[in-house]
């Protein structure tokens, strides 16, 4: 099963972290964690991927756990625009990227 | 960019007619796929392809039909809709030269069964 567990919700204060945690217990060690995010109406967007190594970019941190069961995603500031739902996906190589219910992340003014 | 593009963004049927979701890429990726978005839950596979002529099927595939002519198209066809198929559809893309590449999706396309 290529699923990953993450809670329904989770809120934060605006300009406070936000760490979005997964749980990905049965991954293969060729298999990528990939995270996007769905704004309102719109469509998924990607925001970061990684193997073993915690990966930055201009959205986010990835933190990866040594032995490779869980990541966090890191909002270092997170913003009103930041509202959205996040998922954290196994990539397998393959061709059937399976979504989850990911996590709806509020935040407050 | 244009990116993905899916047309209509909203449609309404009658239970029983056909009709056919269009989706365009213009990165010139090999993967294209099709989800359903049910309201409050995630994303399930309907069809996907991985290149001209190459199609199979995804986790939710009764009552749709997908053909991949070239490249940059890959439309959805409903035969008979039906009101289970009230949904927000989406399309996404990779490239394959990387599997490991991110999907881009589109902005979807509302329909509504009656």
């Amino acid at each position: 099963d290529a699923k990953t567990t993450q809670p329904n919700s989770m809120e934060s204060n605006e300009e406070e972290p936000v760490h979005l945690p997964c749980n990905h217990s049965t991954i293969s060690g060729t298999d990528y964690i990939h995270w996007y995010r769905q704004l309102p109406s719109q469509g998924p967007e990607y925001v970061i991927h990684g193997l073993t190594s915690n990966v930055n970019n201009r959205m986010a941190s990835l933190a990866i756990a040594e032995d490779r069961k869980s990541s966090t995603l890191i909002l270092h500031r997170a913003t009103l625009r930041d509202a959205a739902v996040y998922y954290c996906i196994r990539d397998t190589g393959g061709f059937k990227t399976i979504f989850g219910a990911g996590t709806r992340l509020f935040v407050k003014a | 960019n244009a990116g993905v593009t899916q047309t209509p963004k909203f449609q309404v049927l009658k239970t029983g007619q056909s009709m056919t979701l269009q989706c365009a890429q213009d990165m010139n990726h090999e993967y294209m796929s099709w989800y359903r978005q049910d309201p409050g839950m995630g994303l399930r596979l309907i069809h996907y392809s991985v290149g001209a002529g190459i199609t199979d099927q995804g986790e939710v595939p009764n009552g749709y039909n997908v053909s991949r002519s070239t490249t940059e198209d890959f439309p959805l066809r409903l035969l008979s809709a039906a009101p289970s198929q009230t949904s927000v559809y989406f399309c996404a893309s990779r490239g394959t030269g990387n599997y490991n590449s991110p999907l881009h999706f589109g902005n979807g396309t509302r329909l509504t069964v009656t």
